[in-house]
């Protein structure tokens, strides 16, 4: 089956440790983005992707890094720098095309997310 | 900026009735997504929206682009319980030449009394 998955699917870290989420989708996407979001914060982007061996920072990237060597995989380090880490992660990808606004390039498709606790 | 004002921020509805969630902002957006996320889960595409005035239906739900291409409606008929979860719309926004990211609302939360 197609589609992007997440792990582990919980996480529990203690304070000062970095940690990696894994992201990988056989989607044959392009573009892959990390989110987080918060009780009533809504979505807020962290990294996104949109080709290999490229990131840009999102609105939120303080104490967190990505990278991507490869198509398939957008890894997220959660680092000792960032002084919240207590929340739920979302792993998105898309296709990229031209004409980005006006079609269905924009549509993002989700993983099944990684609730990261740290004590 | 490319903001979106999603309201309401949580409904509690008895089974059966139908509901109504809008998005709206200040800028226009060429395209409406409205997702739908199960607790504990990643958001899931219910409806994407790419003409202005455009009326779009997916079983009980239907998702209408604002004229204005200012706002956006989502509305469930005849709700169930499985219908609870959390609303988002989402539009996009330039990043930057042909690239776009999309911005969200902070989600409709939706409870069903059975």
């Amino acid at each position: 089956d197609g589609g992007i998955t997440q792990s582990p699917k919980y996480l529990f870290r203690k304070e000062g440790q970095n940690v990696t989420l894994s992201c990988e989708q056989n989607l044959n996407h392009d573009a892959m983005y990390w989110y987080r979001q918060d009780p009533g914060q809504g979505l807020r982007l962290i990294y996104y992707s949109q080709i290999v061996n490229d990131f840009q920072k999102g609105d939120i990237a303080e104490g967190y890094s990505v990278s991507r060597e490869k198509k398939e995989s957008f890894p997220l380090t959660v680092t000792s720098a960032q002084k919240n880490p207590t929340a739920f992660y979302l792993c998105a990808s898309s296709i990229v095309g031209g004409l980005a606004a006006l079609s269905s390039y924009n549509e993002q498709f989700f993983g099944p997310g990684t609730r990261l606790t740290v004590l | 900026g490319q903001q979106l004002n999603q309201s309401p921020q949580s409904m509690f509805i008895q089974e059966g009735e139908d509901v109504s969630m809008n998005c709206t902002s200040s800028s226009i957006f060429n395209t409406w997504l409205w997702y739908k996320q199960d607790p504990g889960e990643g958001p899931v595409l219910l409806i994407a929206l790419y003409k202005a005035g455009e009326l779009t239906s997916n079983g009980r739900l239907t998702a209408q682009f604002g004229i204005t291409r200012k706002d956006s409606f989502l509305n469930i008929s005849a709700s169930i319980p499985s219908d609870v979860g959390i609303y988002f719309c989402a539009g996009p926004i330039n990043s930057g030449g042909s690239n776009y990211k999309l911005t969200f609302g902070k989600g409709t939360l939706l409870t069903v009394n059975p």
